[in-house]
């Protein structure tokens, strides 16, 4: 079974607050990664965060990790039409070297 | 120019034939992956390479047959391709060894087998 879970779904009005959630369960990953994909194209990275972090601020995202539950979110702050897109949770851990576990992906719609 | 290109980006091809995906990255990354991405089912990792020479498993690889004779370059090859195979696959490279190294991804090839 995926190692990686998100919610598949999320709608959201142009203006608001997005919250994206993420569960992953291996206890040795090192980095989560927030990866993000547009129609018809390939994923780019939003931004990542340490596991010995708690959050993360990067402009509009926020990055939030609660280690103890491994559950990751992210928030996007002021979402705009130009965020709707799949966005993927992702993780590495410290024997895996660059290899990736994905969860399946959460679309956000941004409606006007 | 520079980048990660993925060709083709569309193909069609019939059960049983053999299919190439080819992947070039111009950055020379030591680590290069592929990924097939299927409804539901994320990304998941058919096989990576750490370096030139050196290939490995990742958790889909059977069917597959990948080969890295230069750094710049990862064809994944479908042997006798199956339905099952229908999928957006995508190439991606790293760096070497950093963990909080992003991962590049090229544009996908939608591979339809019928």
């Amino acid at each position: 079974g995926e190692d990686v879970e998100q919610s598949l779904f999320l709608s959201v009005r142009e203006g608001d607050s997005s919250v994206i959630n993420c569960t992953y369960t291996d206890s040795s990953s090192t980095y989560l990664y927030w990866y993000k994909q547009e129609p018809g194209a390939g994923l780019q990275l939003l931004t990542y965060i340490f596991s010995n972090m708690d959050m993360k601020q990067d402009q509009r995202l926020t990055v939030l990790l609660n280690k103890k539950d491994k559950h990751l979110s992210l928030r996007i702050a002021d979402t705009q039409t130009g965020d709707s897109a799949i966005y993927f949770c992702a993780e590495s851990t410290t024997d895996s070297w660059g290899k990736l576990q994905f969860g399946a992906g959460t679309q956000v719609v941004v409606t006007p | 120019d520079a980048g990660i290109t993925q060709s083709p980006r569309y193909k069609i091809t019939e059960t049983g034939r053999q299919v190439t995906l080819m992947c070039h990255q111009t950055w020379s990354h030591s680590y290069m992956f592929w990924y097939r991405q299927d409804l539901g089912h994320g990304l998941r990792l058919i096989y990576y390479s750490a370096a030139a020479d050196i290939t490995d498993k990742g958790e889909v690889p059977d069917g597959y047959v990948v080969s890295r004779s230069k750094t710049e370059n990862f064809p994944l090859t479908l042997e006798s391709a199956t339905r099952s195979q229908t999928s957006v696959y995508f190439c991606a490279s790293s760096r070497q060894g950093a963990m909080n190294t992003e991962a590049f991804f090229g544009q996908g090839t939608r591979l339809t087998v019928v």
